[in-house]
């Protein structure tokens, strides 16, 4: 079965660090570039990074650029996310997904086919 | 506020057949394809509609969606009591490199 699962949040008082993380079972996991998306209480989804196959290349939303760093260990099928200098707006459920290209007629197809069910980070004091 | 345009809410009753739509950008909808999520109360999201208009295995097929341009929709039919959650629609961008979503629309079922 094809499974993500997140763990590692918790409560931290703003500036603090936390890493989060996702283990990955069922897939190859070092064939797939994989993404963090968060969603603050009562609102919407919120894409935060995402990461390719090798690890090599990463990209982050402005938010979060130059605190959060996204990496992966493909030896051990694990995706983390480095939160550091945290703030009470970074309280969020945070999910790993897994993305998906495909080729259609004319172009890539782009989408993220599977979800953990989410780790829970609340900065506050 | 989110990139992707989306109804705060929709409604309808069993039975019926309810569209929700998402409009985007030429750096999202306008050069990539939409893909929609089912989020249940207190579940993560779950893949509804991919690559504009396709379903998942599992997928009921009175969910389908369609994508013009920079405007997306999608469509429930014969609408049933368990279809209540929010809806998400979501678009690669090009600018960002990862990942744009609508602000998402919670149907209710009266």
């Amino acid at each position: 079965e094809v499974q993500l699962v997140e763990s590692g949040g918790d409560l931290v008082q703003p500036g603090g660090s936390l890493r989060v993380s996702c283990a990955a079972s069922g897939f190859t996991f070092s064939s797939y570039s994989m993404t963090w998306v968060r969603q603050a209480p009562g609102k919407g989804l919120e894409w935060v990074a995402n990461i390719n196959q090798d690890g090599r290349d990463k990209y982050y939303v402005d938010s979060v650029e130059g605190r959060f760093t996204i990496s992966r260990d493909n030896a051990d099928n694990s995706l983390y996310l480095q939160m550091d200098s945290l703030r009470a707006e970074d309280t969020a459920v945070y999910y790993c997904a897994r993305e998906r290209r495909t080729w259609g007629d004319y172009y890539y197809f782009y989408y993220m086919d599977v979800w953990g069910k989410g780790t829970t980070v609340t900065v506050s004091s | 506020q989110s990139v992707l345009a989306q109804p705060p809410s929709a409604s309808g009753t069993p039975g019926q057949r309810v569209t929700i739509s998402c409009s985007g950008s030429s750096s999202n909808m306008g050069s990539n394809n939409v893909n929609w999520y089912q989020q249940l109360p207190g579940t993560a999201p779950k893949l509804l509609i991919y690559s504009n208009n396709q379903r998942p295995s599992g997928v009921p097929g009175r969910f389908s969606g369609s994508k013009s341009g920079t405007s997306a929709s999608l469509a429930i039919s014969g609408l049933q009591s368990e279809d209540e959650a929010d809806y998400y629609c979501a678009a690669r961008d090009d600018s960002l490199n990862g990942w744009v979503f609508g602000g998402g629309t919670k149907l209710t079922v009266l």
